[in-house]
């Protein structure tokens, strides 16, 4: 089973800021994703991250907002930019392998001021 | 959208079986059935998938009907450590191998 290591686990930070979240797996993996739960409700995936080009996106999420990056197959980040306090969720990456099961990591939650 | 309509919440008194309804009509062939729990605000965890046999482990038990259009997750002994929200994930969706969550089901065990 991967490993996946995210962080940092939370933060608070203030409107107009952007956060950068980290994700490692303990191993290669050909498929990595990020999503967002929000306070009370279920996961909302925000965008597929490919390694070596953009990410592709979900229906109401957009690169100037959430840039991603997967420099290799090991790793990602998610950026949330010019945060408000609608932005205050848990976010969380996952990670698989194209016939295996899904890997999540513990999340980061952000509380937005 | 998700693929998949569960029951909201469920009560289950503890040490005994829990079973968790999924509807999944649209499901195709070549899909299979997860499901997952995610107990607070921890990443979900993974339990156990099938693609239409009946599927067992040290977690639970997954019963797929016939049709495929619905399965039962069992959690056969519930213990208060076992409250957490349930999803039930339909996957392989057109090839893409993003996983969609439902709204999922909240189980509450009871003392």
């Amino acid at each position: 089973s991967a490993v996946i290591s995210q962080k940092p686990s939370r933060d608070i930070c203030q409107r107009g800021t952007s956060l950068t979240i980290q994700c490692q797996v303990d191993s290669q993996v050909t498929m990595m994703f990020w999503y967002r739960q929000q306070p009370g409700q279920s996961l909302t995936l925000i965008a597929t991250a490919n390694q070596g080009s953009e990410a592709t996106y979900e229906s109401g999420f957009v690169i100037d907002k959430f840039p991603i990056s997967r420099p290799n197959l090991t790793f990602s980040t998610l950026t949330v930019s010019n945060m408000s306090p609608e932005d205050s969720s848990i976010y969380l990456c996952s990670a698989r392998e194209s016939n295996e099961k899904l890997f999540f990591g513990s999340g980061t939650q952000l509380s937005v001021l | 959208d998700a693929k998949t309509t569960q029951p909201p919440s469920m009560d289950c008194a503890e040490g005994r079986a829990a079973n968790l309804p999924c509807n999944h009509s649209t499901i195709s062939g070549n899909e299979y059935v997860y499901w997952y729990r995610q107990i607070h605000s921890q990443g979900p965890q993974y339990i156990i998938h099938g693609l239409k046999n009946n599927e067992t482990n040290e977690m639970a038990s997954l019963i797929i009907t016939e049709d495929r259009k619905s399965s039962t997750l069992i959690l056969p002994h519930a213990t208060l450590r076992d409250t957490a929200v349930y999803y039930c994930i339909v996957d392989g969706t057109s090839g893409t191998y993003k996983y969609i969550f439902g709204t999922g089901t909240r189980l509450k065990v009871l003392a």
